[in-house]
């Protein structure tokens, strides 16, 4: 199947740095990728979807200033996580699939950020 | 809007054990459904999908899983549970025609005992 490479895998900061997560479809042309966040113990909360070339679409609640999303070619998004605060830390995981339109095709997801501010 | 019910946060069963893991969908129409493995620290991998066609799909690793219209469900199943099973599953639903992406159910942690 398709790869798709998520880096880093682990991060510490200090609470109020900037924190840059990226995403990388190493097989294919990924048109479309979305990042979700992951609580312990709960389940990927979907927090926005990239098309590339263009803005993302957030979901309801998820603060567009503080988790900045960057789709700027078909292999590469980045989620930069700015002004990090300790209510931050959460794991985070972009997926990625081919194709883009209204053709539902399968997403490839990355192997996930965990992410710590102190 | 689609949503998805795993009702069991957390089976346990021994290893060489048959296993079902629950997931209901609600949906107005067939929607396309999917099955995720995660292991402490990882990514989600795919165990298999249904689109359409036979309600019986084959996935990896040995799993299957059964699309009931009637009962908006889609089961997942292995005969015979292996040591390295021992994961959190996730039951994903997908509209068709949307280039949304999936809602996820709230996961079913897998337990194998010795």
């Amino acid at each position: 199947g398709a790869v798709v490479s998520q880096h880093p895998s682990r991060v510490i900061c200090k609470s109020g740095t900037s924190v840059k997560i990226e995403c990388r479809s190493l097989d294919f042309q990924a048109t479309t990728m979305f990042w979700y966040r992951q609580f312990p113990k709960q389940s990927l909360m979907l927090m926005a979807t990239s098309n590339e070339g263009s803005k993302a679409t957030y979901e309801q609640g998820v603060e567009k200033d503080k988790f900045l999303i960057n789709h700027a070619s078909l292999t590469l998004s980045t989620l930069t996580v700015t002004s990090a605060h300790p209510e931050d830390s959460s794991f985070y995981i972009c997926s990625a699939k081919a194709g883009g339109g209204e053709v539902f095709g399968e997403a490839f997801f990355g192997q996930g950020t965990r992410l710590t501010v102190v | 809007a689609q949503s998805v019910t795993q009702p069991d946060i957390h089976i346990t069963v021994s290893e060489g054990a048959s296993l079902e893991l629950r997931c209901n969908y609600s949906y107005g129409a067939t929607p396309y459904l999917f099955w995720y493995v995660q292991s402490p620290g990882q990514g989600l991998q795919l165990l298999l999908k249904y689109f359409s066609g036979d309600t019986l799909v084959q996935g990896i690793k040995g799993f299957e899983a059964e699309f009931k219209r009637s009962q908006s469900s889609f089961n997942l199943r292995k005969p015979s549970v292996h040591w390295s099973d021992a994961a959190e599953y996730f039951c994903a639903v997908g509209a068709p025609g949307s280039a949304r992406q999936l809602t996820f159910g709230s996961g079913t942690q897998l337990t194998v005992l010795p």
